[in-house]
């Protein structure tokens, strides 16, 4: 079955990086772009980017323009998102979701299959 | 950037119907998805297209869409719908917006 697995919990610093995982199974990777989504405690949900895993490219939300990276290994299949220069606010569980597209004369996106999240702690 | 706004919060009885209701420009060119999301888990999928549901999601939940409005409709609310929702919608830029969420209970 279509499957995403993401790396452990992680705490860091202000000022540090974190790099997430999530690791793609039972589809073909570089099929389908890759979404990155985060959400703080008691919060919503906020888009941070999308990457399409075949040719590398990105598409980043403006507010992390900057500071996030995306990035793949299709030979394991696996999505990274970094995050630098963390703040406290950067706190929250970060999921990875698969996207996918289609329709005729009208367009429709949607994530069918997410990860776990993975959650970062930013705390000094 | 684009926004999408939805009601903070509905509570429905149990068997009766709600109605979900997200706002916002890209909804014009775009249809949302909805999903749904309980304490502590990831977020699922409920209705994506103009009224599509995903495999095992069961069929009183429904979607539509009219001008710059998307609506998530339960009928016949369960105990298990007692979650938080949320709208997608990509806009004319490729960026991607959820909307703001309503946590429904089902009293």
């Amino acid at each position: 079955q279509v499957q995403l697995v993401q790396s452990g919990a992680e705490v860091k610093k202000p000022g540090a990086s974190v790099k997430v995982s999530c690791k793609a199974s039972g589809y073909t990777f570089t099929g389908y772009y890759m979404h990155w989504v985060r959400q703080a405690p008691g919060q919503g949900l906020e888009w941070m980017g999308r990457f399409d895993p075949n040719s590398g490219n990105t598409k980043y939300a403006q507010t992390f323009e900057g500071r996030v990276t995306m990035t793949r290994d299709t030979s394991i299949s696996t999505a990274y998102m970094e995050l630098s220069r963390l703040r406290s606010d950067d706190t929250a569980v970060y999921y990875c979701a698969r996207d996918v597209r289609g329709g005729e004369t009208r367009y429709y996106y949607y994530m069918d299959v997410w990860g776990r999240g993975t959650t970062v702690t930013v705390s000094s | 950037s684009s926004e999408l706004t939805q009601d903070p919060a509905v509570s429905v009885a149990l068997g009766q119907t709600v109605r979900i209701t997200c706002q916002g420009d890209s909804l014009r060119s775009y249809y949302a998805s909805w999903y749904q999301q309980k304490p502590g888990q990831a977020p699922v999928l409920v209705i994506y297209g103009k009224n599509n549901r995903p495999s095992g999601i069961p069929d009183r939940f429904s979607g539509s869409s009219s001008g710059n409005t998307a609506s998530l409709t339960i009928t016949g609310a369960q105990a298990e719908d007692d979650a938080d929702y949320y709208c997608n919608s990509r806009d004319t830029s490729a960026n991607y917006v959820f909307g703001t969420g309503t946590k429904v209970t089902v009293l």
